[in-house]
């Protein structure tokens, strides 16, 4: 089926380790963005991406690392995971014309 | 920088009577205005957006939003709520000139209460 998919959905991880939260959209749309939701503070912009090996920083980058090589993947890593990492992440892509922004179902990240 | 900024953070309503949740922004450029929906550990789903023309956009589920360009507002009304629309709201900017996208600016949501 066409849309955006996030995998895992769900992941609980310790301190210190490597995660990768993954996102492959059908569409091939150009834009591809992350965001993490918490309490309080609604969505932020981590990283967004305007084609494969363009990537560009959001709001709150520090302690994530992205790469574009293709397309339809967007793949987000913690490259050592913190407690304050711990949230809902979600991908989402946007078609341009005619306009429409889409979201994944969203990664539910625990680090212990 | 763009804000997004949701004064209510609870609104409590009852069903069947009107609802209105405010939104002020703060945006440099002409804004791309966003309402979106979350049910408890569900996803996003877009209620309705704002581009251009007709300040008043109607949106699914039977939401409404005007935009107010002399207030920097977008405010979500329905006109009488059911127990399904209890859920949080968040209200978005974004700027894509240009072709050009760099995300969006949610504001910090509302959280709506339908009481019985």
């Amino acid at each position: 089926d066409a849309g955006i998919t996030q995998s895992p959905r769900y992941k609980i991880t310790e301190t210190g380790r490597q995660v990768t939260l993954m996102c492959h959209q059908t569409w091939s749309h150009s834009y591809m963005f992350w965001y993490r939701q918490d309490l309080g503070h609604g969505l932020r912009l981590i990283y967004y991406s305007a084609a494969a090996d363009i990537t560009d920083k959001g709001e709150v980058p520090d302690g994530y690392v992205v790469s574009r090589s293709k397309t339809e993947n967007f793949p987000l890593t913690l490259e050592s995971a913190t407690r304050s990492q711990t949230s809902v992440y979600f991908c989402a892509s946007i078609r341009l014309a005619p306009h429409g922004q889409f979201f994944g179902p969203g990664t539910r990240l625990t680090v212990l | 920088a763009q804000s997004v900024t949701q004064p209510d953070i609870h609104i409590t309503v009852s069903e069947g009577a009107s609802l209105e949740l405010r939104c002020n922004y703060s945006y440099g450029a002409t804004p791309y205005l966003f309402w979106y929906v979350q049910s408890p550990g569900q996803g996003l789903q877009l209620l309705l957006k704002y581009f251009s023309g007709d300040t008043l956009v109607q949106g699914i589920k039977g939401f409404e939003a005007e935009f107010k360009r002399s207030q920097s507002s977008f405010n979500l009304r329905k006109p009488s709520v059911h127990w399904s629309d209890a859920a949080e709201y968040f209200c978005a900017v974004g700027y894509f000139s240009g072709g050009g996208a760099d995300g969006l600016t949610f504001g910090k949501g509302t959280h709506l209460i339908i009481q019985p």
